[in-house]
């Protein structure tokens, strides 16, 4: 299956400040990339469908000002968390589809902790 | 709306035993995809198998199988010869355009020795 990685694995920051997670996918070329939010115990949560070279769509009620996401080349996104605060603090998975393929395939993850 | 619901929210079972684990999903869509995913401690999600609706037949990966119903929105993960490395929580997720997934909220499976 492709291979999709995520930088940084973990990270904490100071409220206010601004955090950015990067997701490659590694093997292939990826027009479309997802980002998840996932709370302790819960599902996985759709923020946003990352677009190559377009605006990223946004789900009902994720603040786009708020979680910025860019998707300039084939093999990476990145959501910038702007302004952290400790509501923020959560962990956060990309994914992509392979092209003809129907399954997604997940980042390991990027956990979030805001002070 | 496509929902996906998941009634087992944990769920235990003897080594080398079987388990069944349930999900039942709302669509009003024809053709579309269904997965079964699982997400392990180190928390990176892992495709266990998945079934195109299109497909009668139910789709089956060495000890991983379905119980797909289509009339009844019924698509069941059944996990024979259970071993400790199948503990993980286990999400079922529905597909049916733009790549957008919906996921249940999960069943964490317990695999006792």
């Amino acid at each position: 299956g492709a291979v999709v990685s995520q930088h940084p694995s973990w990270v904490i920051c100071k409220s206010g400040t601004s955090v950015k997670i990067e997701c490659r996918s590694l093997d292939f070329q990826a027009t479309t990339m997802f980002w998840y939010r996932q709370f302790p115990k819960q599902s996985l949560m759709l923020m946003a469908t990352s677009n190559e070279g377009s605006k990223a769509t946004y789900e009902q009620g994720v603040e786009k000002d708020k979680f910025l996401i860019n998707h300039a080349s084939l093999t990476l996104s990145t959501l910038t968390v702007t302004s952290a605060h400790p509501e923020d603090s959560s962990f956060y998975i990309c994914s992509d589809v392979a092209g003809g393929r129907d399954e997604q395939f997940f980042g390991p993850g990027t956990r979030l902790t805001v002070l | 709306a496509q929902t996906v619901t998941q009634s087992q929210p944990e769920m235990s079972v003897q080594e080398a035993e079987t388990v069944t684990l349930s999900c039942t999903y709302d669509t009003s869509e024809n053709n579309y995809y269904l997965f079964w995913y699982k997400q392990p401690p180190s928390r990176q999600m892992i495709l266990v198998i998945r079934q195109e609706a299109y497909k009668q037949q139910n789709a089956t990966e060495n000890r991983f199988s379905v119980n797909f119903q289509k009339a009844a929105k019924s698509f069941s993960l059944k996990i024979s010869d259970s071993q400790l490395g199948d503990t993980a929580m286990y999400f079922c997720a529905f597909k049916y355009n733009f790549n957008k997934f919906y996921f249940g909220s999960g069943t964490k499976l317990n695999v006792k020795p």
